[in-house]
């Protein structure tokens, strides 16, 4: 079956830092990929998505890029903010099939 | 601007008595899911409503019931809350039938809260 297995956390990073969070699937067919992400208190949030190989997905300085032969979407941002503070997500589905989440990497960025 | 809307944010509730959570969208989604939230762990899916069809999950308890009477709204009834039911309870919509993976947008959830 369609499983997501992400980089366990917490990673704690100093303000500027550069980030990535890994991301590995394993699908069946050809899955759409995405990140999520969850600020305290509140629900999850689209932060960006790859829908075919090669695609690169990108939003508030986040990048993510489809690879199909390594199985892999890991999430980049070349400097965070005490702002991006939060837990990120790596999801997966295939059309009409539901989303299968990884667990969740908690960040914290401090000043 | 076209989202989720979840209603309480915050619902707290007394061990065994009814409770129902209410989700609506204007996004016109064909599909509505729920899913419970532990303590920040990934979202566990309840079941979802395609249309009108209902999907339960395995492994999700008869205490948890779900209503949807239109396309709009979605509930999430809980028969006889235990302590193990506190959790954030977060709705999401999608569109089933367009390309690519059904992307999924998110309320911003109700924590429930049992004494």
């Amino acid at each position: 079956g369609n499983s997501v297995t992400q980089m366990e956390g917490p990673v704690t990073l100093s303000e500027e830092a550069f980030l990535t969070i890994n991301c590995t699937y394993t699908a069946t067919g050809y899955p759409s990929l995405f990140w999520y992400v969850q600020y305290p208190g509140e629900g999850l949030q689209l932060l960006l998505k790859a829908t075919k190989a090669d695609d690169k997905g990108s939003n508030k300085g986040f990048e993510a890029t489809y690879r199909k032969e390594t199985t892999s979407f890991h999430l980049e941002k070349g400097s965070v903010q005490v702002s991006d503070s939060a837990v990120y997500f790596c999801a997966l589905s295939e059309k009409n099939n539901d989303m299968r989440f990884g667990a969740g990497t908690r960040l914290t960025v401090k000043p | 601007d076209a989202m989720v809307i979840q209603n309480p944010r915050y619902q707290v509730t007394q061990f065994g008595k009814p409770v129902t959570l209410s989700c609506s969208q204007t996004l016109n989604h064909n599909v509505m899911y729920w899913y419970q939230q532990k303590s920040s762990q990934a979202p566990k899916l309840l079941f979802h409503y395609y249309d009108k069809d209902f999907n339960n999950e395995a492994d999700t308890p008869d205490n948890f019931q779900s209503r949807r009477p239109n396309t709009s709204f979605c509930f999430l009834d809980i028969r006889s809350p235990g302590l193990g039911d506190a959790a954030m309870y977060l709705c999401a919509t999608s569109y089933r039938g367009g390309a690519g993976g059904n992307t999924q947008y998110f309320g911003p959830g109700t924590r429930l809260t049992v004494l």
